[in-house]
C-alpha cells in the first residue's frame, strides 16, 4: 500500500503557541489530502478536506481561523493549530487519496499526538 | 445521510477462534468501502477496498465480503497480533465530489493466547 508520513509524531506546547504538522505522500501524488482528530475511544472525525493549490473545505463546526490547513503540492498538506489552548489536545491524523475512479483509497499517516499545558 | 454501524463494539476471541465482524451501511450510491485496521496509538492501516456487491478479497487471515446492506470481515484461526480495533468506512456518490468517508465506530478485536 501507499506510504503518508507525519511529522512530529508527538509534540507538547504552551498554550497560545502555534503547532505546525506536516502531512507528506512518500510514493505518489495525492489529488487529496484529509485531516481527522481522534478522541479516546471514538472514530475518526473529519476536520477538512484539502486539494492541491486550492482553498480547504472544513466541515461544519472546525474553525478555519484556528485550524489553518496549506496544500502546497501533490506530496505535502500542513496543518498549523493556532492559539493552541488545552482542548485543542488530541490525536490528529492525515490521509492523502489519488481520487478517481476505482481509486478512492485513503493511506493514513501514523498521526501526531498533540497535548497543550 | 450516509450511515455505518458496525457490531459487535468488542469481540474476544480465542487464538484460533474464527468469527466474523459486520459493518452496515446505508450510503447514497456506494462508490467503495473500505476495511482499516487501528492499533493504539497509530493511525488506520489500509485493508480493503471493495466496489460491488458480491466482490470478496482475502489477505492471510483476513477475508472481507460486501453485499447491498452490509460487509463482512471474516477472521479465519487468528493470533494474539491480529488484536486491534477494525474499522469500516464507505464513499458515497451522492454530492461528495472529494472523498468523504463515513467511518463506523469500529470493533475492538482481543485474541487471546
Amino acid at each position: 500500500g501507499a506510504v503518508v508520513s507525519q511529522h512530529p509524531s508527538r509534540v507538547i506546547c504552551k498554550s497560545g503557541t502555534s503547532v505546525k504538522i506536516e502531512c507528506r505522500s512518500l510514493d505518489f501524488q495525492a489529488t487529496t489530502m484529509f485531516w481527522y482528530r481522534q478522541f479516546p475511544k471514538q472514530s475518526l472525525m473529519l476536520m477538512a478536506t484539502s486539494n492541491e493549490g486550492s482553498k480547504a473545505t472544513y466541515e461544519q463546526g472546525v474553525e478555519k481561523d484556528k485550524f489553518l490547513i496549506n496544500h502546497a503540492s501533490l506530496t505535502l498538506s500542513t496543518l498549523t493549530v493556532t492559539s493552541a489552548h488545552p482542548e485543542d489536545s488530541s490525536f490528529y491524523i492525515c490521509s492523502a487519496a489519488l481520487l478517481g475512479l476505482r481509486t478512492d483509497t485513503q493511506y493514513f499517516g501514523p498521526g501526531t499526538r498533540l497535548t497543550v499545558l | 445521510e450516509d450511515q455505518v454501524t458496525q457490531s459487535p463494539e468488542a469481540l474476544r476471541l480465542q487464538e484460533g477462534e474464527s468469527s466474523s465482524l459486520n459493518c452496515s451501511y446505508t450510503v447514497s450510491g456506494l462508490r467503495g468501502l473500505f476495511w482499516y485496521r487501528q492499533d493504539p496509538g497509530k493511525g488506520p492501516e489500509f485493508l480493503f477496498t471493495l466496489y460491488s456487491a458480491g466482490e470478496e478479497k482475502e489477505k492471510e487471515r483476513l477475508k472481507a465480503t460486501l453485499t447491498k446492506k452490509e460487509s463482512f470481515l471474516h477472521i479465519t484461526a487468528p493470533k494474539p497480533e491480529d488484536s486491534a480495533t477494525y474499522l469500516c468506512a464507505v464513499l458515497g456518490a451522492g454530492g461528495t465530489s472529494y472523498g468523504k468517508l463515513t467511518f463506523g465506530q469500529g470493533t475492538i478485536l482481543t485474541v487471546h493466547p
